[in-house]
């Protein structure tokens, strides 16, 4: 039971490379989220997709784009990362929009 | 705009004593609350959440009480145990448009001692 898997868990960029950071969950949840976490600001809403081919902006999408192709997957891209994109970032699933979500464990991001 | 707060950024209590953790909101669009506890490295865990409609939500230890009026809610935690020590996150979401906007509180460090 893999719950939500993100990958990498570490990643260091250079200001202006891209990349693309994977979340998967294995739990038929429609509803998916991206946060960054940075410390005093708590967890930030990045993007999020309540289902296949349907996302929307969250609080703090600017320098990320998102897809949801498939239920399971639902990647952040950084299209040219910049310092102030260094954080940790968590992608979360939940059946409905109103019940808890579950986390994967994070993806540590330094932009240098 | 801040529009979750956890204005305490840390608490220490003893252990088997009650743990109060409060959260403030903005928002009066928010329609539901939830609690989260998060360990270093690993992702947060949902733990406890409570609906508008409702002013109290008990689950075992966890007991979260909410104030429409006051736009405040707070998780209590009795007894406390070492293993509480934790971040833990207040959010609060709204149902918009085509989904839900979950926000999120700054945290507040629980530490719980023996």
């Amino acid at each position: 039971n893999a719950g939500v898997t993100q990958t990498p868990k570490f990643q260091v960029l250079k200001t202006g490379q891209s990349m693309t950071l994977q979340c998967a969950q294995d739990m038929n949840h429609e509803y998916m989220s991206w946060y960054r976490q940075d410390p005093g600001m708590g967890l930030r809403l990045i993007h999020y997709s309540v289902g296949a081919g349907i996302t929307d902006q969250g609080e703090v999408p600017n320098g990320y784009n998102v897809s949801r192709s498939t239920t399971e997957d639902f990647p952040l891209r950084l299209l040219s990362a910049a310092p102030s994109q260094t954080s940790v970032y968590f992608c979360a699933s939940s059946s409905s929009g109103f019940l808890g979500y579950t986390f994967g464990s994070g993806t540590r991001l330094t932009v240098v | 705009d801040q529009q979750v707060k956890q204005n305490s950024p840390s608490l220490s209590v003893q252990e088997g004593r009650i743990s109060i953790l409060n959260c403030d909101y903005t928002n009066s669009m928010f329609d539901y609350f939830l609690w989260y506890k998060k360990y270093p490295a690993e992702g947060p865990t949902f733990l406890i959440s409570i609906s508008s409609i409702k002013d109290k939500n008990e689950d075992g230890r966890f007991t979260v009480f909410l104030n429409k009026s006051a736009k405040h809610l707070s998780l209590h935690i009795v007894p406390s145990q070492p293993g509480d020590s934790a971040v833990y996150f207040c959010a609060a979401s709204a149902f918009i448009g085509s989904g839900n906007d979950m926000r999120f509180g700054a945290g507040t460090r629980l530490t719980v001692k023996p």
